[in-house]
C-alpha cells in the first residue's frame, strides 16, 4: 500500500515570493507522483506529473517539482506566486505499470497567496 | 472536448434519508472512479470501475452505499441510509483505462450535507 504526506496544512506567502510544498511518500514498489491544484469549489486540476526520466518535472502556471527517489519527496515549487495560485494543493502517488490507476492522495496544502 | 459532468452539484438531507449521485465521464473514458473528500482531507477512493465492470470496492462501505455503470458510461452513486459523517465531497473522475499514463480527470464534485 501506498501512503502520502504532506507536511504543512496551510503555507502563506506574499505575492512574487517563492514558495515550496512539500511531500513525502511511501511504498514498497516504484511509484508515479502527482500534484493536483483544487480551486474552490471546483475539482482538481493536474499540474503535473513524474512517470519515468529526469527528476525534475515542469507543470502548467510555472510549477514545477522534484522526485527525489532516496528521500521519498516529491516537493512542489514555484519561484513567484500570484494571487490566483491561491488553492489547495494535493500530492498523489500510484504503483507504476499497473495499468490500472488508483491514486492515494495526501491530506492537502492550502496556499494563501498573500497581496 | 466535454469534462466530466456531475449532478447534483449541492444536496442537502437529513440523516437516515436517501441521495444519489450522477457522473458522466469523458467520451470513449474506459475507467471510472468515485472518491469520497471530506473537509480538510484529500479525495479517498470509494470504488473504481472499468467499463462496466467493479475493479475495486474495497473501500466503498456496502451497508449504505453503493454504485453502478451499468453501460459502461454514466454512473450513479447511492448512498441509503445517509448519516452525518456521509458530508463530503463526491468527486468523479475518468480516464483512459490501460496504457494511459495515470492522469485522471476530475468533475467538479456533488457536495452532500447531512443534518
Amino acid at each position: 500500500a501506498q501512503s502520502v504526506t504532506q507536511l504543512d496544512s496551510q503555507v502563506p506567502v506574499f505575492e512574487e515570493a517563492p514558495v515550496e510544498l512539500r511531500c513525502n511518500y511511501s511504498s514498497s514498489v516504484s511509484v508515479y507522483l502527482f500534484w493536483y491544484v483544487q480551486y474552490p469549489n471546483q475539482g482538481l486540476q493536474l499540474l503535473l506529473k513524474y512517470l519515468s526520466g529526469s527528476t525534475l518535472v515542469k507543470g502548467i502556471n510555472g510549477f514545477e517539482a522534484e522526485f527525489n527517489k532516496s528521500q521519498t519527496s516529491f516537493h512542489l515549487r514555484k519561484p513567484s506566486v500570484h494571487i490566483s495560485d491561491t488553492a489547495e494543493y494535493f500530492c498523489a502517488v500510484t504503483p507504476s505499470g499497473a495499468g490500472s490507476y488508483q491514486l492515494t492522495f495526501g491530506k492537502g496544502t492550502k496556499l494563501s497567496v498573500i497581496p | 472536448e466535454a469534462g466530466v459532468a456531475q449532478s447534483p452539484r449541492y444536496k442537502i438531507i437529513e440523516k437516515r434519508q436517501s441521495v444519489a449521485f450522477w457522473c458522466n465521464p469523458i467520451s470513449g473514458h474506459a475507467t471510472l472512479y468515485w472518491y469520497q473528500q471530506i473537509l480538510g482531507q484529500g479525495p479517498k477512493l470509494l470504488i473504481q470501475f472499468q467499463n462496466n465492470g467493479v475493479v475495486d470496492d474495497s473501500q466503498l462501505p456496502k451497508d449504505r452505499f453503493s454504485a453502478e455503470r451499468l453501460k459502461g458510461v454514466d454512473s450513479t452513486l447511492k448512498i441509503q441510509p445517509a448519516k452525518l459523517e456521509d458530508s463530503a465531497v463526491y468527486l468523479c473522475a475518468s480516464n483512459q483505462g490501460t496504457g494511459n499514463t495515470g492522469e485522471l480527470f476530475f468533475g467538479e464534485g456533488s457536495r452532500l450535507t447531512v443534518l
